[in-house]
């Protein structure tokens, strides 16, 4: 079975600082692998998804993630914070032949200070 | 358009009564899927349904049960509430490509 990682709990950041949420998983084959953002009080949202193909994909809101496969891992990132980016971050990932069934990290926490 | 449609969005029950969780969604999506959110564990998953007809356990399938007749329908059952199941409770719908999210429901059991 497939399991997801996700290595910071909690992130703080000013305005304007770079964001790198890092997130790996374990599966022998064949994966899609998404980032689902949950702002405060609401339900989740697709930020981004990995299919095949160009391993640095873009998402919403400028948010971008690599798919590195000899690593195994699917790092979310940011140039450039804004306080409106404060939520919850939630990897996860889910078998080629079974997209009915995903698989979520614990989730990051991002606080943006002003 | 309505999207994932989850009632109730709050509840309180006593410890041994049942209930059922409601979710609907309105794209013809094939996949649907129940997960719970609790602090600091992330989601996951209760049950599955891959179509009409067909549904498979999730993580933490004890003391749930569903049903998939149609394809917009996925009602979430508790057979017999216990506090280890306050929780948040997210239904998904998904043609595979990413999950859209109802707005969940908060149980409390007492």
């Amino acid at each position: 079975a497939q399991s997801v990682s996700q290595h910071n709990h909690h992130v703080i950041l000013s305005e304007a600082a770079s964001l790198e949420l890092g997130c790996n998983y374990s599966y022998g084959g064949t994966v899609n692998l998404f980032w689902y953002v949950q702002y405060p009080g609401q339900h989740l949202q697709l930020l981004l998804k990995y299919f095949s193909g160009d391993p640095l994909v873009k998402g919403i809101k400028g948010f971008e993630a690599e798919f590195i496969k000899s690593k195994f891992s699917f790092n979310l990132r940011k140039p450039s914070v804004q306080w409106s980016d404060t939520a919850e971050y939630f990897c996860a990932v889910n078998v080629h032949t079974n997209a009915g069934k995903s698989t979520f990290g614990d989730g990051t926490t991002l606080t943006v200070k002003p | 358009n309505a999207g994932v449609t989850q009632t109730p969005k709050f509840q309180v029950l006593k410890t041994g009564q049942s209930m059922t969780l409601q979710c609907a969604q309105d794209m013809n999506h094939e996949y649907m899927s129940w997960y719970r959110q609790d602090p600091g564990m992330g989601l996951r998953l209760i049950h599955y349904s891959v179509g009409a007809g067909i549904t498979d356990q999730g993580e933490v399938p004890n003391g749930y049960n569903v049903s998939r007749s149609t394809t917009e329908d996925f009602p979430l059952r508790l057979l017999s509430a216990a506090p280890s199941q306050t929780s948040v409770y997210f239904c998904a719908s998904s043609r595979g490509q990413g999950l859209f999210f109802g707005s969940g429901t908060q149980l409390s059991v007492l």
